[in-house]
């Protein structure tokens, strides 16, 4: 069964440092997410991105995140300048439609 | 009044108990409706997806959506210890970006 593969699985970095996080959606997909789920918390949505563009982003998603498909793979969320309260899974997801498929998470830790 | 409500649990139950758990929302531009398994620290994994009111049944599982009173359920059959896990329900208005709304999520234990 096809799947969204996230890399990494965890990464620790240092407040205030760009962290990167990689996903590869299934291929065939047009629709591509971003969500994270803060410890505890609810899954909340980031960022959905279309036909090589931000099709809507949420109000956690300020001008510190951005979004690219560098290639026509990969899919990638990177944070600039890292925060205390980035810390959380991040997750990838793609779609066809709706009733999306998301990836297992990279989990980020800012310390 | 949050937009999506769900119980958050834990809700324990024997092995070949029916288990019923719930949402409630709030936005009645909600059309899709998905039920989603998530195991501790990964990914939700999509159960059920329903398009607008009525029922939808795959195997142990069950899901009802009543757009009237704004509630939706998902219920499973003949419960096993392999379904211990958090379910979340997560709705989507009929709009081009496809963004999921989600519920906290009810942790449910299925004891053997």
């Amino acid at each position: 069964e096809p799947e969204v593969t996230q890399t990494p699985s965890h990464q620790v970095t240092q407040m205030g440092q760009e962290v990167i996080l990689r996903c590869v959606p299934i291929s065939n997909h047009l629709y591509f997410y971003w969500y994270r789920q803060i410890l505890g918390q609810k899954v909340e949505f980031l960022v959905s991105f279309y036909n090589n563009e931000i099709s809507e982003k949420s109000e956690i998603f300020d001008d510190q995140f951005s979004v690219e498909r560098p290639d026509g793979s990969n899919f990638t969320l990177k944070i600039r300048s890292t925060k205390l309260e980035d810390s959380a899974m991040y997750f990838c997801a793609s779609s066809a439609s709706y009733g999306y498929t998301f990836g297992s998470g990279t989990r980020l830790t800012v310390v | 009044q949050k937009e999506v409500e769900q119980d958050p649990g834990p809700l324990s139950v024997p092995e070949g108990a029916i288990v019923s758990l719930n949402c409630t929302y709030s936005n009645s531009a909600f059309q899709y409706f998905m039920w989603y398994r998530q195991y501790s620290r990964k990914g939700p994994e999509l159960l059920m997806y329903t398009y607008s009111s009525g029922n939808k049944e795959d195997g142990r599982f069950t899901a009802q959506v009543d757009k009237s009173s704004k509630y939706i359920s998902l219920f499973i059959r003949d419960s096993q210890p392999s379904d211990s896990a958090t379910y979340l329900c997560a709705m989507s208005a009929e709009d081009s970006s496809y963004k999921l709304i989600f519920g906290s999520g009810t942790r449910l234990l299925v004891r053997p």
